[in-house]
């Protein structure tokens, strides 16, 4: 079974610049996370999809931060303009529905790690 | 609002000691606790723990949740190099499937 893609794997960028990454979940997951990780931190919840309509985005900077997925599959998370403040590991994850409002264990991507400078 | 607190936030042992991994959490609508290890940049699943009293177990590691108590811990015996890693524990809410984690415990394991 393919796990959840992610890229690009690393990113270099100035701050007041533009990044998007890019995420697969794997194949007929319906619940989608983008998580925050800045080191020495644990994965602070971004936004969390249920098929392509948003669960929870309470802790993503609206100013800067955005996120879609279209047809409930792909997800893409883009920060205009970044700041330092943004240098972190961005990972996505994903679990299945198995009814009744109950899922399976999140499984999660390789990350991207974003530097700004 | 949610909270999950895991403790120590670092330890480090020689290798073969025994560890004790510490999660306690106040969550609304708690339907599960997760154990997740995270050695570079994406976290693997340990354990998901859903009833109180019950431990799971998988080779070295262990754990156990407490319901009534609110919270839960990651046993790891004969440590290895191998198990030097940051210890995730999350709390999963029932009806909206929302995963928060705690900061994690960086474990490392002396030769």
């Amino acid at each position: 079974e393919a796990g959840v893609a992610q890229s690009p794997r690393y990113k270099i960028i100035e701050k007041r610049q533009s990044v998007a990454f890019w995420c697969n979940p794997i194949s007929g997951h319906a619940t989608l996370y983008w998580y925050q990780q800045i080191l020495g931190q644990g994965p602070k919840l971004l936004i969390q999809f249920q098929n392509n309509g948003v669960v929870d985005d309470s802790q993503l900077p609206k100013d800067r931060f955005s996120a879609e997925r279209l047809k409930g599959v792909d997800s893409t998370l883009k920060i205009q303009p970044a700041k330092l403040e943004d240098s972190a590991v961005y990972l996505c994850a994903s679990s299945l529905e198995i009814g009744g409002g109950w899922g399976t264990e999140a499984f999660f991507g390789q990350g991207t790690r974003l530097t700004v400078v | 609002e949610d909270k999950v607190v895991q403790s120590p936030l670092s330890l480090v042992v020689h290798e073969g000691d025994t560890v004790t991994l510490n999660c306690s959490y106040e969550v609304t609508n708690f339907r599960s606790l997760l154990w997740y290890k995270q050695e570079k940049k994406a976290p693997t699943f340990l354990f998901m723990l859903t009833s109180s009293g019950i431990e799971k177990k998988s080779g070295r590691l262990s754990s156990i949740l407490d319901k009534k108590e609110l919270f839960s811990i990651l046993n790891i015996t004969a440590t290895q190099t191998g198990d030097s890693a940051i210890y995730l524990c999350a709390v999963l809410k029932v009806g909206n499937e929302k995963l928060t984690f705690g900061t994690g415990t960086r474990l490392t394991i002396i030769p």
